[in-house]
């Protein structure tokens, strides 16, 4: 059965700094990776998606990587901003198994 | 933009009672989950479907059932509701297998 692990669980950083957050999977199998970004009490928003045969994918400010041999993915957050606070889900998708989420990084970006 | 709405932000029930949460996409999606969420948990699939009529168990569907009559609609149903079904709870769409996945907004859900 799929596990996907996110280290670290909480991470603060000042702002301006550049930080990566960490993704792992059990089973490499894996469609694609997915990453979310979620703000306190609120749905999920899609950041990222990474298809299996694609190594990286950006948006803005975000490079996400993927590799899926080594059943690992990393999240680039170029030049934090107090607004990029929140927490940040991977998940990933595989055969007929729905999106299988880690328990998330608590990012805090201290002005 | 896709856009999946769920009918409550906030709900608050009795113990014993049939609960029903509804979630809409408005993109033509064939697939749609309904996910829980608690602290320290993260977030657990609860059922999905891949298509109308279809409905799939995810990992945690004791106490739950689902009904996906039309296309853009899930509803998530607590035959009746327990204290320990309080919890966050997302609903999901995707246009097909190996697709962006886009969630609502959240229903926190509190059984008293």
């Amino acid at each position: 059965k799929q596990e996907v692990t996110q280290i670290p669980a909480a991470l603060s950083v000042p702002e301006g700094e550049n930080l990566v957050l960490n993704c792992s999977f059990t089973d490499s199998a894996i469609y694609n990776l997915q990453w979310f970004r979620q703000d306190p009490g609120k749905g999920l928003t899609s950041l990222l998606l990474i298809q299996s045969s694609q190594r990286e994918q950006t948006s803005g400010r975000l490079n996400a990587s993927l590799d899926k041999s080594s059943g690992r993915s990393t999240l680039y957050i170029a030049a934090s901003q107090p607004g990029d606070s929140a927490t940040y889900l991977c998940a990933v998708e595989s055969g007929n198994t729905p999106l299988v989420f880690g328990k998330g990084t608590r990012l805090s970006v201290i002005a | 933009d896709v856009k999946v709405t769920q009918s409550s932000r906030y709900l608050v029930k009795r113990t014993g009672e049939k609960v029903f949460l509804e979630c809409v996409q408005d993109m033509d999606h064939e697939n749609m989950f309904w996910y829980r969420q608690d602290p320290g948990l993260g977030l657990r699939l609860i059922y999905f479907s891949y298509d109308v009529k279809m409905k799939e168990k995810g990992d945690i569907p004791e106490g739950y059932s689902v009904s996906r009559e039309k296309k853009e609609r899930f509803s998530l149903i607590l035959e009746s509701a327990s204290t320990n079904q309080t919890s966050m709870y997302l609903c999901a769409s995707s246009l097909i297998v190996n697709t962006e996945a886009f969630f609502g907004q959240g229903t926190r859900l509190t059984v008293v």
